[in-house]
């Protein structure tokens, strides 16, 4: 069974500091993975996903992902966060090639940037 | 640009009552999800409809939840009777046929059972 692990509850920030959220998987066949955020009283929206190929993948709003295999990891990264990024994030995962194949959702992070 | 629509947004209800939650996809999407989001955590699925037909109910809760896709297009989910471990946030989403990875997701209605 897949599960999907995001160690940081809740991370603080002040604007312009860099930001590396964890993200770890465990499933023994091939992925997809996937952040999704949601700002406060919005929907829960796609910000970057890695289906293959490179993996550093770059997504909305100057996020990027790197998708490493050997650590089944696949943290979300931001050089400089603004206030507007304080929202809550989910990494999430599904094994590929099955139509049916469900997306499994960590518990989240709420990211809170001090303006 | 086309959105999933939920109705209500937010729903009180007391233990033991029925409530009943709708969502309409995007046109043309052929898979519907309904997931429960309770504080703190991230979704979990509990059913995913095929057209009219249910492809994963494994984590839905049978005894009192039910869910119905009729005519292949808007879902109804219903809770009856409601208990105080059931407030949370119902969300739904939907995608093209064969394309989970693709989910676009609704408002979500936000259940307080008192």
């Amino acid at each position: 069974a897949q599960s999907v692990s995001q160690h940081n509850h809740h991370v603080i920030l002040s604007e312009a500091a860099s930001l590396e959220l964890g993200c770890n998987y465990s499933y023994g066949g091939t992925v997809n993975l996937f952040w999704y955020v949601q700002y406060p009283g919005q929907h829960l929206q796609l910000l970057l996903k890695y289906f293959s190929g490179d993996p550093l993948v770059k997504g909305i709003k100057g996020f990027e992902a790197e998708f490493i295999k050997s650590k089944f990891s696949f943290n979300l990264r931001k050089p400089s966060v603004q206030w507007s990024d304080t929202a809550e994030y989910f990494c999430a995962v599904n094994a590929r090639g099955s139509s049916a194949s469900k997306i499994i959702f960590g518990s989240g992070t709420r990211l809170s940037i001090r303006p | 640009e086309a959105e999933v629509a939920q109705s209500p947004r937010y729903k009180i209800t007391e233990k033991s009552q029925a409530v009943a939650f709708w969502c309409d996809p995007i046109s043309g999407h052929a898979t519907l999800y309904w997931y429960r989001q309770i504080l703190g955590q991230g979704p979990e699925l509990l059913v995913q409809f095929q057209d009219e037909s249910v492809v994963d109910d494994s984590q839905l809760p049978k005894d009192r939840f039910s869910a119905e896709r009729l005519k292949g297009v808007d879902s109804t989910l219903k809770i009856q009777p409601a208990e105080l471990g059931d407030s949370a946030m119902y969300l739904c989403a939907s995608s093209f046929a064969g394309s989970p990875e693709t989910q676009y997701f609704g408002p979500g209605t936000r259940l307080l059972v008192l």
